[in-house]
């Protein structure tokens, strides 16, 4: 059964980055053509997609958050990880790491981990 | 790329059936057969509950249906139980390569 599990940090003071991390167990990160996903969800609020890396490599974010974000791969450890940069109390949130089975088919999802921003 | 437009809220009886619309636009729900629909209880993940517009994963109860005509898609639950009341989100693959969320449906059991 695969399993997704974020970590990081849960407190970050604005202007600087978050960077979370998403192990994935019970599969091969590299196997099945798959992508993996970054989704969030300020509290209280609905869900918010952040951007995906296919297993080629190649990356794809949302518009509005695509100045500030990078998602990349660590194949050897079998996990993948997000960075947002220059962050404000709006990216406050709930971050979900998820498996895309093709077009938006989230089939596994971590179980969230809260970031706050604040100083 | 704007949110999908879901209602913020809808409710029935027990063994009552609802749907919940999602509406978008030809570039996101209109252009793919890529609707996707989830079930959220509060304080847990999202859990995949409709994909590919219509298919329901395995152990998904086969209460939960999907559609689409046009720009909109639409989820119904039939037979409505207490364990239903939750969030639901819809989403969609859009011609940017990107993906976008509805911005959700609180299902409320009387």
């Amino acid at each position: 059964q695969l399993q997704l599990q974020e970590s990081g940090s849960g407190l970050v003071k604005p202007s600087q980055t978050l960077s979370l991390t998403c192990a994935v167990s019970g599969g091969s990160i590299s196997s099945g053509g798959y992508s993996w996903s970054w989704i969030r969800q300020p509290p209280g609020k609905g869900l918010e997609w952040i951007g995906y890396i296919y297993h080629s490599g190649s990356t794809y974010y949302n518009p509005s958050l695509k100045s500030r974000v990078t998602i990349s791969v660590d194949r050897s450890k079998n996990q993948f990880s997000l960075k947002l940069s220059s962050v404000t109390a709006a990216d406050t949130a709930v971050y979900y790491c998820a498996r895309d089975d093709g077009g938006g088919l989230y089939d596994y999802w971590g179980q969230g981990t809260l970031v706050t921003v604040s100083s | 790329q704007s949110a999908l437009t879901q209602p913020a809220s809808v409710s029935g009886s027990p063994g009552q059936s609802i749907t919940i619309s999602c509406t978008g636009t030809s570039s996101d729900v209109g252009g793919y057969n890529y609707v996707s629909w989830y079930q959220q209880h509060p304080g847990k993940a999202p859990k995949l509950m409709i994909y590919e517009v219509s298919n329901r994963p395995s152990g998904v109860p086969d209460r939960f249906s999907g559609s689409k005509s046009g720009n909109t898609a639409s989820l119904t639950i039939s037979g409505l139980q207490a364990e239903d009341e939750a969030d639901y989100y819809c989403s969609s693959y859009t011609s940017s390569s990107t993906v976008v969320f509805g911005g959700g449906t609180k299902l409320t059991v009387l």
